[in-house]
């Protein structure tokens, strides 16, 4: 199985302040038809998840474009230009290159 | 509105079976691969299983396989999650969610599995 490692773990943000999040893979996430199925996900406290950006660097509908993604083969990254309260939550990236699919353990954001 | 809905979850005893269900509204949920993802209680997401818009393929996480079985009825709009011989670390919240991407997610069900 591809292991999805995230880090920190936690990150206390003054708000205003950028955030990053780094997602490492084992495995190269470069599917056979080109494409790098790498996601990452917001999930609130108390709510469902809530996709964000997609195939490293697309970001959803309705997802504010201070989300950004970048990356590649093994090493991606989610950052947030400016931290704002609505932001507090538990991110996830995801793989879905290879079966099974696989998430990273989750990087908590909080506000300092 | 695109929303999906979760239904089913319970409290159910070791070895016992439950069937969720994921009705779909607002899209061609024929066009759509579909996927159930579960949270255990305090911890992060693991996906489940998923299945072809046509239900002709279908995945499983080693950790169900045998005991899990997806499915669908595109003419209900519906997906299924059929879970057989249920133990304690299946107690978790169950999503279900569109596509190969995850882009839409329900509000869960919660299964709980003890004695």
């Amino acid at each position: 199985d591809v292991l999805m490692t995230q880090t920190p773990l936690s990150s206390p943000v003054t708000l205003g302040q950028p955030a990053s999040i780094s997602c490492k893979s084992t495995h190269s996430l470069v599917h056979s038809d080109g494409n790098t199925y790498l996601s990452w996900l917001q999930q609130r406290p108390g709510q469902p998840p809530r996709l964000l950006i997609y195939k490293i660097s697309n970001r959803f509908s309705g997802v504010p474009d201070r989300f950004s993604g970048s990356g590649a083969g093994t090493d991606f990254t989610l950052k947030i230009s400016r931290v704002e309260a609505e932001d507090v939550a538990v991110y996830y990236c995801m793989q879905g290159t290879h079966y099974p699919v696989t998430f990273g353990g989750g990087t908590k954001v909080e506000i300092k | 509105d695109v929303q999906l809905v979760e239904s089913g979850g319970d409290l159910v005893q070791p070895g016992g079976s439950l069937r969720l269900s994921c009705e779909a509204s607002g899209f061609n949920f024929s066009s759509f691969w579909m996927s159930w993802v579960r949270q255990a209680p305090g911890k992060g997401l693991e996906w489940v299983a998923n299945i072809k818009n046509d239900g002709s393929q279908k995945y499983h996480v080693d950790s169900v396989k045998g005991r899990f079985t997806i499915s669908r009825d595109n003419a209900k709009n519906s997906l299924y999650l059929q879970m057989n011989s249920l133990r304690a670390e299946d107690t978790a919240v169950y999503y279900c969610a569109r596509g190969v991407t995850l882009d839409i997610w329900g509000q869960g069900t919660v299964v709980t599995v003890s004695s």
